[in-house]
């Protein structure tokens, strides 16, 4: 089935990068681009950023611009998100997701979720 | 961060019927559909409802979503415990060229 796989839990201390993959399968791959939330502790959904996984064109939060690197890899698959000079707010749970059977404004396929903590 | 606005929770006994409101404006819902998403603790986010009112196949009709104007809400009939999560609306923003979350309802089951 279509399925999107995280990697693990990260402990970062601040100023370092995380670079978080998100391996697809169960649908071809350069089909949908890829879209990447976060959730902090107590806060709601934040949009990072989107990928698209045919041709590495990106779409990327103001937020994040000149911190966030997107990047996919057809030969396996997998969406990266590369997140430097890290900060004790950058503490959530990072989300790949797709809209693979709905409009693109909305994700119907989401990976499990890896937690970043950055911490001194 | 979260610009569109929920009430933080809300609480009702089984079987009756919770609403959940989300407040925007004119750049997200007033123009672009709203979807809905429901997360159990300790899980990725599962959509309930795209385009104001529609539900993605094996969600259950007790699931309802509607709109009007900048504002949108999801209707949870014959509340279940199992139906105790964080609940987020969503929508396209055409000032922020990306989508735009709510800060999330917890609804918990009496």
């Amino acid at each position: 089935q279509v399925q999107l796989v995280q990697s693990g839990t990260e402990v970062k201390k601040p100023g370092a990068a995380v670079k978080v993959s998100c391996k697809a399968s169960g649908y071809v791959f350069s089909t949908y681009g890829i879209t990447w939330v976060r959730q902090a502790p107590g806060q709601g959904l934040e949009w990072m950023g989107w990928i698209s996984a045919h041709n590495g064109n990106t779409n990327l939060a103001r937020e994040f611009q000149g911190r966030v690197t997107m990047t996919t890899d057809k030969s396996t698959s997998t969406a990266y998100m590369e997140l430097k000079s890290l900060r004790s707010d950058d503490t959530a749970v990072y989300y790949c997701a797709i809209s693979w059977g709905v409009p693109a404004d909305a994700f119907d396929i989401w990976g499990q979720g890896t937690r970043v903590t950055v911490s001194s | 961060q979260s610009v569109l606005i929920q009430p933080p929770s809300a609480s009702e006994t089984p079987g009756q019927r919770v609403i959940i409101s989300c407040s925007g404006g004119n750049s997200n819902i007033g123009i672009n559909s709203v979807n809905w998403y429901q997360r159990l603790p300790g899980t990725a986010p599962k959509l309930l409802i795209y385009r104001d009112n529609e539900r993605p196949s094996g969600v259950s009709d007790r699931f309802s979503g509607s709109k009007s104007g900048t504002s949108a809400s999801l209707a949870i009939s014959g509340l279940q415990p199992e139906d105790e999560a964080d609940y987020f609306c969503g929508a396209w923003d055409d000032s922020l060229n990306g989508p735009v979350f709510g800060t999330g309802t917890m609804i918990t089951v009496l």
